[in-house]
């Protein structure tokens, strides 16, 4: 299994750019979230998604849009990139379904500077 | 979800023991320990969980006070490799969707 991975790996962008974000997993996991961190900070939860089809707010979310078309992806857009939108970016996997178990597992992280 | 503290950071010699202490007083009864770590850059790793009982896996042991208001992490042998950012993280475990709120943990030194 190659876990999660995210695409790509890094990205410059110019300021008032979009661009996606792609995370795949192949853990069959019903659960999906994407984080960003700044610099010596901890993790924050942009959007997450409960299932296929599904996706919902989380602590920071304006300026970004998520989709889940498939259950394996969940991809993180930005609309018109910002330069207070550089940070790193992790993608997230949990859940096996008909397990109790809840622990999230982590991509390696986009990334991504806004100039 | 219970608020935590952790110390901001900590040395550890390799070969010993390492114990990285997390406070949780308001915890919940329905609210599981998790301890998570974070290698320079890297995406955050799953390292354990417990909810009232003490825990081991291959990676590290998990003691949890009976009060449940403390909990401490032990890598048993500390490596260099060991060296990261500790994260101890209380919520309630089958809240699904909801995120895992991550503070600054500890970051630990493992010395040769």
């Amino acid at each position: 299994n190659a876990g999660v991975t995210q695409t790509p790996k890094f990205r410059v962008l110019k300021t008032g750019q979009s661009m996606t974000l792609l995370c795949a997993q192949d853990m069959n996991h019903e659960y999906m979230y994407w984080y960003r961190q700044d610099p010596g900070m901890g993790l924050r939860l942009i959007h997450y998604s409960v299932g296929e089809g599904t996706t919902a707010k989380g602590e920071v979310p304006d300026g970004y849009n998520v989709s889940r078309l498939k259950k394996q992806n969940f991809l993180l857009g930005l609309e018109s990139a910002a330069p207070s939108q550089t940070s790193v970016y992790f993608c997230a996997s949990s859940l096996l379904a008909g397990t109790p178990s809840y622990e999230q597992y982590f991509g390696p992280g986009t990334r991504l500077t806004v100039t | 979800d219970a608020k935590t503290t952790q110390p901001t950071s900590m040395d550890c010699a390799e070969g010993r023991a390492a114990n990285l202490p997390c406070n949780h007083s308001t915890i919940s009864g329905n609210e599981y320990v998790y301890w998570y770590r974070q290698i320079h850059s890297q995406g955050p790793q799953y390292i354990i969980h417990g909810l009232k009982n003490n825990e081991t896996n291959e990676m590290a042991s998990l003691i949890i006070t009976e009060d449940r208001k403390s909990s401490t992490l032990i890598l048993p042998h500390a490596t260099l490799r060991d060296t990261a950012v500790y994260y101890c993280i209380v919520r309630v475990g089958d809240n699904y969707g909801q995120n895992f709120v991550f503070g600054p943990g500890t970051r630990l030194s493992v010395l040769p």
